[in-house]
């Protein structure tokens, strides 16, 4: 259980172009999902918490304009990325938060690699 | 700020039982988890301890927590070349949110 699946796993597109990444949670509800990116050879770094039916909460220096995130269902959350520049190029990772017992987990997606030219 | 670190690389031997390292800012931290990543993946939890234990032992992952210190340690015993792999540790902050500060990541090598 607890399998959370993203689409597409790599993208390339051209300057000046949107791209859309799912992040779906295939066995369970998430009411709550997570968008990360990774640089290479570098951590994960929280972009922004995703709830169903309300808005993302951002995290500071995270453009909400730029990195557009709508959860309409407590099985999916898509990340778009508007106007993308090769800056925005990176390994874009959703997790999924699961009530375990009385503690929280998370379980991640396999990652989208974009890469923008 | 919260600010989670690790150490870059360590290199065992096949076998042997090799320990990555993990230091962390926050003391309200309430879930302190260790991350698998293999190469061009996405995560695989491993582990978990809550704060108030100190230690946590799951067949080969033993996880010990030095709250004082803010130190966390994960053991791998028996290392095997499927080992290798980017360990993270990451804290919980933020309460019921969860939100996840992760380490700068190990990288695991085992030698055969």
């Amino acid at each position: 259980g607890a399998v959370v699946s993203q689409h597409p796993s790599r993208v390339i597109c051209k300057s000046g172009t949107s791209v859309k990444i799912e992040c779906r949670s295939l066995d369970f509800q998430a009411t709550t999902m997570f968008w990360y990116r990774q640089f290479p050879k570098q951590s994960l770094m929280l972009m922004a918490t995703s709830n169903e039916g309300s808005k993302a909460t951002y995290e500071q220096g995270v453009e909400k304009d730029k990195f557009l995130i709508n959860h309409a269902s407590l099985t999916l959350s898509t990340l778009t990325v508007t106007s993308a520049h090769p800056e925005d190029s990176s390994f874009y990772i959703c997790s999924a938060r699961v009530l375990a017992g009385s503690s929280y987990e998370q379980y991640f997606g396999p990652g989208t690699r974009l890469t923008v030219t | 700020g919260e600010d989670v670190e690790q150490s870059l690389f360590l290199s065992v031997r096949e076998g042997d039982s090799s320990v990555i390292n993990c230091t962390y800012t926050d003391s309200s931290s309430t879930y302190l988890y260790w991350y698998k990543q293999e190469p061009g993946a996405g995560l695989q939890l491993l582990t978990y301890i809550f704060s108030n234990m100190d230690m946590k032992q799951d067949q080969r992952l033993t996880v010990l927590l030095n709250k004082k210190d803010k130190h966390l340690s994960l053991r791998i015993a028996d290392t095997q070349t499927g080992d290798s792999a980017i360990y993270f540790c990451a804290e919980s902050i933020g309460g019921a949110t969860n939100k996840l500060i992760f380490g700068t990541g190990t990288l695991l090598a085992v030698q055969p």
